[in-house]
């Protein structure tokens, strides 16, 4: 159990769905990260936030939209994705200025 | 452009066994993290090191700056170490190797 939670841990959607991805965490980290990890690829940044503001965008499309209404939580909304968009969304969280990133359970997302 | 080697892909050893896990880095970096995700996604991070060597428990850490490596170490292993072994750089941007799967019998 790292602190950080996230829900649901398992999604199943059309490429008509809108969904959203949740996140959250109280250890009083400021930092936050939404990364996507696919088959056979190595882990991808997506998102960072820092202080609720997005410092990173590592061009990701937009119909991932990232939203972060405080420190505490951060949510991926997902809308007409994509069967390629099928991994594992992994959240995490730090400390500001910490060495140390905690993660998530992941959310095994399927695009049907 | 900086990219992460990670080798062996896959490792399958006995309990008990002295593991390693390489990783190598083309450019310069602030910091190196190993993390380890076990079966179903979860990640923990176990070390992040920017020189020398850290311990954790059976868990070794070492980095050559000058030869861009480092390498990760766990003494007497156990079936519970089974997971997959990821090494991230951080230099403007972090990027993660494509992990090592470790395999560890009883």
């Amino acid at each position: 159990e790292t602190g950080v939670t996230q829900t649901p841990r398992h999604l199943v959607m059309g490429m008509t769905n809108k969904k959203s991805l949740k996140c959250e965490q109280h250890l009083g980290h400021n930092a936050m990260y939404w990364y996507k990890q696919s088959a056979k690829k190595p882990l991808e940044l997506m998102f960072v936030y820092n202080f609720k503001e997005q410092t990173e965008n590592n061009s990701v499309p937009s119909r991932f939209s990232p939203e972060c209404p405080n420190s505490s939580h951060l949510f991926l909304h997902l809308h007409t994705l994509q069967p390629e968009d099928s991994a594992l969304y992994l959240c995490a969280s730090r400390r500001q200025g910490g060495t140390e990133a905690f993660f998530g359970q992941g959310t095994r997302l399927t695009v049907v | 452009k900086n990219e992460v080697e990670q080798s062996p892909q896959n490792l399958t050893a006995q309990e008990g066994e002295f593991i390693t896990i390489n990783c190598s880095y083309s450019v310069g970096i602030s910091a190196l993290h190993w993390l380890q995700q076990h079966p179903g996604g979860g990640i923990v991070s176990l070390f992040m090191l920017s020189s020398g060597k850290k311990k954790h428990g059976r868990l070794i850490a070492t980095i050559n700056i000058q030869e861009k490596h480092s390498s990760l170490h766990i003494t007497a292993s156990h079936p519970r170490d089974s997971a997959v072994y990821i090494c991230a750089i951080r230099d403007d941007k972090i990027i993660f190797g494509k992990g090592t799967r470790l395999h560890i019998l009883p």
